[in-house]
């Protein structure tokens, strides 16, 4: 089984460019998550969808933050304009719907802002 | 509000010694207890979870953690350390639905 993919692995960005993270879940897994981790923290929740829905986003920065998961499978994540305060990890994560508390994480976009 | 905190930033032991990472939390129930290991570059990696039953469970590489209510603490034990798990331990928790809340993190370092 294949797990969790995302690109790209690495971004590196000028502040007010815009960026956009692709991630694709493992198969069959209804209930998509993207987090951000900074530097020596441990990961937190962005936005959370079932199939299609965001049904969590209220950790989301939505004035220079979007995301969409069309067809209730692929989700892309965008930032326009970054700023610096932006430099992370971006991680996207994947679950059964049902089966929410067991998570599968990605290996990660490193995004650094300059 | 639920949180979990890892008191130690980094860790130092020395190869084929035992470890130790604590990890203590807070939540108004019993909450589903997660530890993750994440290797530089890479994503989180699932060691074990405690949902019910018995306190002791065991998880993968030779991992086992130990619910204790009383002292709210859910902490990971290996009894002897390979060089390979120089990375870094995440404790998590959540109350049954979807929300993980992550500790800070614990950065294990091997000496050979």
């Amino acid at each position: 089984e294949a797990g969790v993919v995302q690109s790209p692995r690495y971004k590196i960005i000028e502040k007010k460019q815009p960026v956009a993270f692709w991630c694709n879940p493992i198969s069959g897994h209804n209930t998509l998550y993207w987090y951000r981790q900074n530097l020596g923290q441990g990961p937190e929740l962005l936005i959370r969808y079932e199939n299609e829905e965001a049904v969590d986003d209220s950790q989301l920065p939505k004035d220079r933050f979007s995301a969409e998961r069309l067809k209730g499978v692929d989700s892309t994540l965008k930032i326009q304009p970054a700023e610096l305060g932006d430099s992370a990890v971006y991680l996207c994560a994947s679950s059964r719907q049902g089966a929410a508390i067991e998570q599968y994480f990605g290996p990660g976009t490193r995004l650094t802002v300059t | 509000a639920q949180s979990v905190t890892q008191p130690d930033i980094h860790i130092t032991v020395s190869e084929g010694a035992s470890l130790e990472l604590r990890c203590n939390y807070s939540y108004g129930a019993t909450p589903y207890l997660f530890w993750y290991v994440q290797s530089p570059g890479q994503g989180l990696q699932l060691l074990l979870k405690y949902f019910s039953g018995d306190t002791l469970v065991q998880g993968i590489k030779g991992f086992e953690a130990e619910f204790k209510r009383s002292q709210s603490s859910f902490n990971l034990r290996k009894p002897s350390v390979h060089w390979s798990d120089a990375a870094e331990y995440f404790c998590a928790l959540t109350g049954g639905g979807n929300k993980l809340t992550f500790g800070t993190g614990t950065q294990l370092k091997v000496e050979l």
